[in-house]
């Protein structure tokens, strides 16, 4: 099972530069997100999505866009790099809520991004 | 503001020593807690997880955990500690008073076990 898929796992921009980090995941699960971890902050929500068509903010969502065009894919678009957006991203999916139980988080295996 | 705090940024421990990791939550309301591990270079896995029910719950590698409701806390216990459980663990916390169901992190806590 390929589970959560992110490309690239490295990769680095100059300031201004735009990108696209891919998340794919073959599970069929409804809800996706990404997240940015960085020392001492932990993993931090930036957008997530509970299906295809629907996206929402996290908690750091400046500078970054997405869209869910399929349930398998929730790519990440930054527009317009800036340094402070240097980290390391991670992808992740569960299935849909059940009552008031949420299953777990599949994570992919990052994607660090170096802006200059 | 919603958060999720994890007070031990680093702890270092010797083998067969006990651990107990702190987690607090400022929800209300019912919530989902996990605890998740990530090992050096690799990405995040779930070491367990409380819904309802007992509020002992029980993971993976020996690993356990308390809900305790009054406190809202969260923390994470191992009786014996290995060097293999030198890594960075996160509490996390779904929460249903925001209908958005967003899991939050805590700032994680890095664990070195000294063989």
């Amino acid at each position: 099972n390929a589970g959560v898929t992110q490309t690239p796992k490295f990769q680095v921009l100059k300031t201004g530069q735009s990108m696209t980090l891919q998340c794919a995941q073959d599970m069929n699960h409804e809800y996706m997100s990404w997240y940015r971890q960085d020392p001492g902050m932990g993993l931090r929500l930036i957008h997530y999505s509970v299906g295809a068509g629907i996206t929402d903010q996290g908690e750091v969502p400046n500078g970054y866009n997405v869209s869910r065009s399929t349930t398998e894919d929730f790519p990440l678009r930054l527009l317009s790099a800036a340094p402070s957006q240097t980290s390391v991203y991670f992808c992740a999916s569960r299935l849909r809520n059940s009552g008031t139980n949420t299953g777990e988080l599949f994570f992919g295996e990052g994607s660090r991004l170096t802006v200059l | 503001a919603q958060s999720v705090s994890q007070h031990n940024h680093h702890v270092i421990l010797s083998e067969a020593a006990s651990l107990e990791l702190g987690c607090n939550y400022s929800y209300g309301g019912t919530v989902n807690l996990f605890w998740y591990v990530q090992y050096p270079g690799q990405h995040l896995q779930l070491l367990l997880k409380y819904f309802s029910g007992d509020p002992l719950v029980k993971g993976i590698k020996g690993f356990e955990a308390e809900f305790i409701k009054s406190k809202f806390s969260f923390n994470l216990r191992k009786p014996s500690v290995q060097w293999s459980d030198t890594a960075e663990y996160f509490c996390a916390v779904n929460s249903f008073m925001d209908s958005s169901y967003k899991l939050i992190f805590g700032s994680g806590t890095r664990l070195l076990v000294r063989p």
